[in-house]
């Protein structure tokens, strides 16, 4: 079965500092990887997917995610964190008619 | 476009009770999903459509039921509300199950309260 993992529930970061938010992955064939955002109060945003290709994905408000096969792997990450980044953020695999999300990891960005 | 529309933001159900939380997508999108989410917790998929017509059970079916009589609408029924049910509920919707199509789109949640 299609999992994903998000190992923390918090990740507290200084505003101006890289953030990192992990996810690792467990599937069988080839894995359709996903990062969504949630801000309070409101519904899942799409961020970024990775489907095949580049190892880098680009995606929305500056963040993007790197796919690693051999660790299986789907990091989200942001070079310079802003308080705005503040919100719920979950990784999802592709299951093959729907998303299977991981519990969330809260990012706290602080001034 | 407004998107994916729910109805109502909020809810106090008595135990017991019955309701149907409304949702709607404009963008034609074949695919619409039911979650619910519990208090700091992940989303669990309730049920889902891959069309007008079909519908099919996820994670936690049990004490609601759907039906997808159009492309558009995709209603979540509560028969018998109990306080385990108490949640935050979102309905999302996709264009197909394609890799490229399949990011999904969300409504903005309907907050349900059992007591």
């Amino acid at each position: 079965a299609q999992s994903v993992a998000q190992p923390e529930d918090q990740v507290n970061v200084a505003e101006g500092n890289p953030l990192t938010v992990k996810c690792t992955y467990s599937v069988s064939g080839n894995p359709y990887l996903f990062w969504y955002v949630q801000y309070p109060n409101r519904g899942l945003q799409f961020l970024l997917k990775y489907i095949t290709g580049d190892n880098l994905v680009k995606g929305s408000y500056g963040f993007e995610a790197e796919f690693n096969k051999s660790q299986t792997s789907f990091h989200l990450k942001k070079p310079s964190a802003l308080v705005s980044d503040s919100a719920l953020y979950f990784c999802a695999v592709r299951s093959p008619d729907k998303l299977i999300f991981g519990t969330g990891t809260r990012l706290q960005v602080f001034p | 476009n407004a998107g994916v529309t729910q109805t109502p933001k909020f809810r106090i159900l008595k135990i017991g009770q019955s309701m149907t939380l409304q949702c709607t997508q404009d963008m034609n999108h074949n695919y619409m999903y039911w979650y619910r989410q519990d208090p700091g917790m992940g989303l669990k998929l309730i049920y889902y459509s891959v069309g007008a017509g079909i519908t099919d059970k996820g994670e936690v079916p049990n004490g609601y039921n759907v039906s997808r009589s159009t492309t558009e609408d995709f209603p979540l029924r509560l028969e018998l509300a109990a306080p385990s049910q108490t949640s935050v509920y979102f309905c999302a919707s996709s264009y197909s199950r394609l890799p490229q199509g399949n990011e999904q789109f969300f409504g903005p949640g309907t907050r349900l309260t059992v007591l």
